[in-house]
């Protein structure tokens, strides 16, 4: 069964700290991305990868980076948190070509 | 900016009865549409993807695409409440080779 792992459910976090989000797959895929999903707006692009190592910007980067060092890991990072930044983070992985996106359970994240 | 439209309902629709679902985007180049279902506090799960123009059908789901008029459509026939979610709906490619996601239409099946 394939399986996409967030590392955590629900944080809560303070204006200007820092905040590792983690993602991890089990199904050996090379593409792997970063979603938010915010009431009425769908889910918006932020980070993907190709592969190990590679990252591209998606359609909101700002106030993010990424992290990939293993093929089947994919981090997000906020370096200084803000309130416009809670939101639920959602990570997906996909084989190659343009196929079914898998998406991990969300990581709900609030910054006071 | 390139867009996907989906009413965000609610849409309520009695048991057994065909729930229908609508989409519509701004791309005239899209080439691939996705369906996904996402029960509350879920994650979302592909439900069909239709790449050319008319319908497809598995089990009790049918897409319909219809690229001159840009719209993309999801019939759920004999809805049960164990089919009530948002459904999204996702085109793509975009510029980036993603997809663009509309906002989701929240469907209610009435027992």
């Amino acid at each position: 069964d394939v399986k996409v792992t967030q590392s955590s459910r629900y944080l809560v976090k303070r204006t200007g700290e820092k905040v590792f989000l983690e993602c991890v797959q089990d199904m050996d895929h090379e593409n792997m991305f970063w979603y938010r999903q915010d009431p009425g707006l769908g889910l918006r692009l932020i980070y993907f990868s190709y592969d190990v190592k590679m990252k591209e910007k998606g359609d909101i980067p700002e106030g993010y980076s990424v992290s990939r060092e293993k093929k089947e890991r994919f981090s997000l990072i906020l370096e200084s948190a803000s309130t416009n930044q809670t939101s639920m983070y959602l990570c997906a992985s996909r084989a190659g070509g343009f196929g079914e996106l898998f998406f991990g359970e969300g990581s709900r994240l609030t910054v006071l | 900016q390139k867009e996907v439209e989906q009413n965000s309902g609610p849409l309520s629709v009695p048991e057994g009865a065909i729930a229908s679902l609508n989409c519509t985007y701004s791309d005239r180049g899209s080439q691939s549409f996705f369906w996904y279902r996402q029960y509350s506090g879920k994650s979302p799960e592909l439900i069909m993807f239709i790449y050319s123009n008319g319908d497809k059908e598995d089990g009790r789901f049918t897409a319909q695409l219809n690229k001159a008029s840009q719209y993309v459509s999801l019939l759920i026939r004999d809805s049960q409440p164990s089919d009530s979610a948002t459904y999204l709906c996702a085109v793509g490619p975009d510029s980036n080779y993603q997809l663009i996601w509309g906002a989701g239409t929240k469907l209610i099946i009435k027992p």
